[in-house]
């Protein structure tokens, strides 16, 4: 089983809501990360969990609020999103320094699809 | 100057092609060299990985590292409509747990 599995594919939320996007592996990685995609553009990563604790911020607004229950699951909750918030999140998850017979790689979900009106 | 550079494309070649995507970077210190595929409204999916410089080939994809240039290479021989895709380097340096990402090469081949 090498699959990243995200939830809800698609999700379609207004400025003043609160929602949550979920992320599950069970592959045994310990490193775990969300990434923003917007149109036409490369991932850009927003947050690093290894080993269920935060270990990246790239300086993502507070609206933005990342948990990592245990080393399976990763959510992002959201609060108070902007417009400009729309994009495809993706999640992905990978073995850890020190487990990795490919330093580096990174295994995607297939992303949910955020909208914010 | 961005630490990776790739031309976005799009790309557009006739079935059967051999097609040749490209970047190169500035920083050094990156040893693990990337290849993800990612079709449109999916997730990126590795392709193919090379660790310092070399040649590393699977079926009629071939991944190219020249460090003393800077330079990697990803060459996909007998192109088939289903290598329809946007082609993203990637890269890191040993104990990284950030991948730097090319722009993405936006790739169609025609029947």
């Amino acid at each position: 089983d090498t699959e990243v599995t995200q939830t809800p594919k698609h999700l379609v939320m207004g400025m003043t809501n609160k929602k949550s996007l979920k992320c599950e592996q069970h592959m045994g990685h310990r490193a775990m990360y969300w990434y923003k995609q917007k149109a036409k553009k490369p991932p850009e990563l927003m947050f690093v969990y290894s080993y269920e604790k935060l270990s990246i911020n790239e300086s993502v607004p507070s609206r933005f609020s990342p948990e990592c229950p245990n080393s399976s699951l990763l959510n992002l909750h959201l609060h108070a999103l902007q417009p400009e918030d729309s994009a495809l999140y993706l999640c992905a998850s990978s073995p850890g320094l020190a487990g990795a017979n490919k330093p580096g790689e990174l295994f995607f979900g297939e992303g949910s699809r955020l909208t914010v009106l | 100057q961005k630490e990776v550079e790739q031309d976005p494309g799009p790309l557009s070649v006739p079935e059967g092609a051999i097609v040749s995507l490209n970047c190169t970077y500035s920083n050094s210190a990156f040893q693990y060299f990337m290849w993800y595929r990612q079709y449109s409204r999916k997730g990126p999916e590795l392709l193919m990985y090379t660790y310092s410089s070399g040649n590393k080939e699977d079926g009629r994809f071939t991944a190219q590292v020249d460090k003393s240039s800077k330079y990697i290479s990803l060459f996909i021989r007998d192109s088939q409509p289903s290598d329809s895709a946007t082609y993203l380097c990637a890269m890191s340096s040993v104990g990284a747990q950030k991948l730097v990402f090319g722009q993405g090469t936006r790739l169609t081949i025609n029947p």
